[in-house]
């Protein structure tokens, strides 16, 4: 399995209240990607890195931000959460980040509550 | 907007039965690929195919990819309970970023 932990793995907050989720890998993949996932929806892509310092929005972005300032931490903000935003999100990483040979392979979610 | 439709959405079936699935898009992928997610995991890459007409075998499943690149099949022959799962297939359009569509969620009953 590829090294890829995310923290916490479950957390409950209030609405309007600041969050971060984190994403941590040991393999030294260049693309590191954040997902939500809800019925219906599949995944749905939040932000994505594609270096250290490098990111770029996805097709949900707004009300989240991210960090990367090392290779292995990708940081995902909730800056002020809503109960939209209740979800399970993922981390996925990818050492070629595009063509046929982007297999993504994921953490394992973090389920986010907002009341 | 949701640029991979998936079908059906859910399938309840016997052991030892048989099912297809499917993914279709108005758009063309440069390469296509199927995951399967159990529950409180993340997916895991099942196969990837990106020539058109293409089919690859993975024991009991048959996966195809459109021979306009627009669209793709899996195909699960005498189904076991194992199987159950979401399955989600995924397009590439040569960036960086995969498309999800909104998965299968398969029930196979002993």
């Amino acid at each position: 399995d590829a090294g890829i932990t995310q923290s916490p793995r479950h957390k409950v907050t209030e609405t309007g209240t600041p969050v971060t989720l984190r994403c941590h890998q040991t393999e030294n993949h260049r693309y590191m990607y954040w997902y939500r996932q809800d019925p219906g929806h599949g995944l749905r892509l939040i932000h994505y890195s594609y270096g250290v310092k490098d990111t770029d929005k996805g097709e949900v972005s707004d009300g989240y931000s991210v960090s990367r300032s090392k290779t292995e931490d990708f940081l995902l903000t909730l800056e002020s959460a809503t109960s939209s935003q209740t979800s399970v999100y993922f981390c996925a990483i990818s050492e070629s980040g595009g063509g046929a040979n982007n297999e993504q392979f994921f953490g394992p979610g973090t389920r986010l509550t907002v009341l | 907007t949701q640029l991979l439709e998936q079908s059906p959405q859910f399938l309840s079936i016997q052991e030892g039965e048989n099912l297809t699935v499917y993914c279709n898009s108005s758009s063309v992928f440069s390469s296509l690929q199927w995951y399967r997610q159990e529950p409180g995991e993340g997916p895991v890459l099942l196969v990837t195919v990106v020539t058109g007409g293409e089919v690859k075998k993975l024991k009991r499943l048959t996966f195809q990819f459109g021979d306009a690149r627009k669209d793709s099949s899996l195909h699960i022959t005498a189904a076991q309970p194992g199987d159950t799962g979401l399955y989600l297939c995924a397009g590439n359009n040569a960036g960086n970023m995969l498309t999800f569509g909104g998965g299968t969620r398969l029930m196979v009953k002993p």
